[in-house]
């Protein structure tokens, strides 16, 4: 079955980075586009990005661009956040989805980011 | 981008029917048919429960259907289930933005 881990979520200070990870299996990983998605503790869901199947399209929203970056290996079926430059306001469970066309039909369980001093 | 516009919260019995709106603009909702429709269970992460306006996922209950006007789409569930009581989302493609979401809306089982 369709299984998405998210994994790399921690406390760091303002101005700090991490790489999230996420660890596709069960399905076509290397044929799918994927994204990833925030929610903010007690809030709503918020797009960041997503990554086409060789990596060579790739596409931010407005208030990760130029911080965060989005990537992917298909030979070990993983995906990957590296955030930089991290703010409070990014404090938030980080969900990584398999994308297809407009929406998500899976999911991950998500990683807690907490950006801190 | 501004979100897409939900009731924040809407209740219903168990056996009735409720309709959660999702409010967008002629760059996004009204323009594409491309509205997609999530259930948050508490704790959980979001699952799809409805795409492309009225298509439903492999094991999603045929009580969750799906429609949309101009602007607004609607989710609607019917025989209301206690176990429907969730936070829902939808999201649609836009001119702007590849996905954009609403605020979401709190369904209460009475």
């Amino acid at each position: 079955h369709v299984q998405l881990v998210e994994s790399g979520g921690a406390l760091v200070k303002p101005g700090g980075s991490l790489r999230l990870s996420c660890a596709a299996s069960g399905f076509n990983f290397r044929n799918s586009f994927m994204s990833w998605i925030r929610q903010a503790p007690g809030k709503g869901l918020e797009w960041l990005s997503y990554i086409d199947t060789d990596s060579s399209y790739t596409n931010y929203a407005d208030s990760v661009k130029g911080r965060f970056t989005i990537s992917r290996n298909n030979a070990q079926e993983s995906l990957y956040l590296q955030m930089n430059s991290l703010r409070a306001d990014d404090t938030a469970v980080y969900y990584c989805a398999r994308t297809y066309g407009d929406y998500m039909d899976y999911w991950g369980q998500g990683t807690l980011v907490t950006v801190s001093s | 981008q501004s979100a897409l516009t939900q009731p924040a919260s809407v209740s219903g019995s168990p056996g009735q029917s409720i309709t959660i709106s999702c409010t967008g603009t002629n760059s996004d909702i009204g323009a594409y048919d491309s509205v997609s429709w999530y259930q948050q269970l508490p704790g959980k992460a979001p699952r799809l429960v409805l795409y492309d306006v009225t298509g439903r996922p492999s094991g999603v209950s045929n009580r969750f259907s799906g429609s949309k006007s101009g602007n607004t789409a609607s989710l609607t569930i019917s025989g209301l289930q206690a176990e429907d009581e969730a936070d829902y989302y939808c999201s649609s493609y836009s001119s702007s933005s590849p996905v954009l979401f609403g605020g979401g809306t709190k369904l209460t089982v009475l």
